[in-house]
């Protein structure tokens, strides 16, 4: 069956430093990978979309990379800052259907 | 924020009554999605619409009925609640599909007593 995988224990890393967050499947082909954040009490909050073909996305402080070969999403957030501290959540997309996964949260520490 | 209301944002309920979740966008989105997210699991698809009168199931479906009679409306109805079915329940809203962004909603807490 689908699995997602994002690491269930919280990252904490201090202010400034870059955070990576990972997203693994398995039995899975996806034809796209998003990125959402989610804060609590609140809906997630669409972030990034990667295609297949696509190795890497960025956005501001944001970037994404996609190894389909791996089965492996990374997300990267640089110059972290407390307001940054959500749960990211990673969904994986193919027609008419998203997976999402459990997601990661994170803490930032000033 | 995109223009999507859940209502109501909390209630409890008795096992075995039926509830009505409501969610109503204005942004003229065709697809209209419901979501239930509980720890340890994320979040998990119950139906969706892609258009007025037209919906599908989605991975977590039994128990659940849904309704969409207007471009605006997709309503998510419990017929006979059970504890189970206590959760947070999130409408989404997108375009084109799953492969735009999808816009949530705040969310619905249902607790069934």
């Amino acid at each position: 069956s689908q699995k997602i995988e994002q690491n269930s224990e919280a990252l904490n890393i201090q202010e400034g430093k870059t955070a990576t967050l990972t997203c693994n499947y398995t039995n899975y082909s996806p034809a796209y990978l998003q990125w959402y954040r989610q804060d609590p009490g609140r809906g997630p909050v669409f972030l990034l979309l990667i295609r297949e073909n696509e190795k890497e996305k960025r956005k501001e402080r944001l970037k994404v990379t996609f190894d389909t070969t791996l089965k492996q999403s990374l997300f990267h957030i640089t110059a972290s800052q407390p307001a940054d501290s959500a749960t990211y959540l990673c969904a994986l997309g193919g027609y008419q259907k998203v997976t999402f996964g459990t997601g990661t949260k994170l803490q930032v520490i000033p | 924020d995109a223009g999507i209301t859940q209502s109501p944002r909390h209630k409890v309920t008795e096992t075995g009554t039926p509830v009505t979740l409501r969610c109503h966008q204005t942004e003229n989105h065709r697809y209209m999605y419901w979501y239930r997210q509980d720890p340890g699991h994320g979040l998990r698809l119950i139906h969706y619409s892609y258009g007025v009168k037209d919906t599908d199931k989605g991975e977590v479906s039994d128990g659940y009925s849904v309704s969409r009679s207007k471009t605006e409306d997709f309503l998510l109805t419990l017929e006979s609640a059970t504890s189970s079915q206590t959760s947070v329940y999130f409408c989404a809203i997108s375009s084109s599909g799953t492969e735009n962004e999808a816009f949530f909603g705040q969310g619905t807490r249902l607790t069934v007593v």
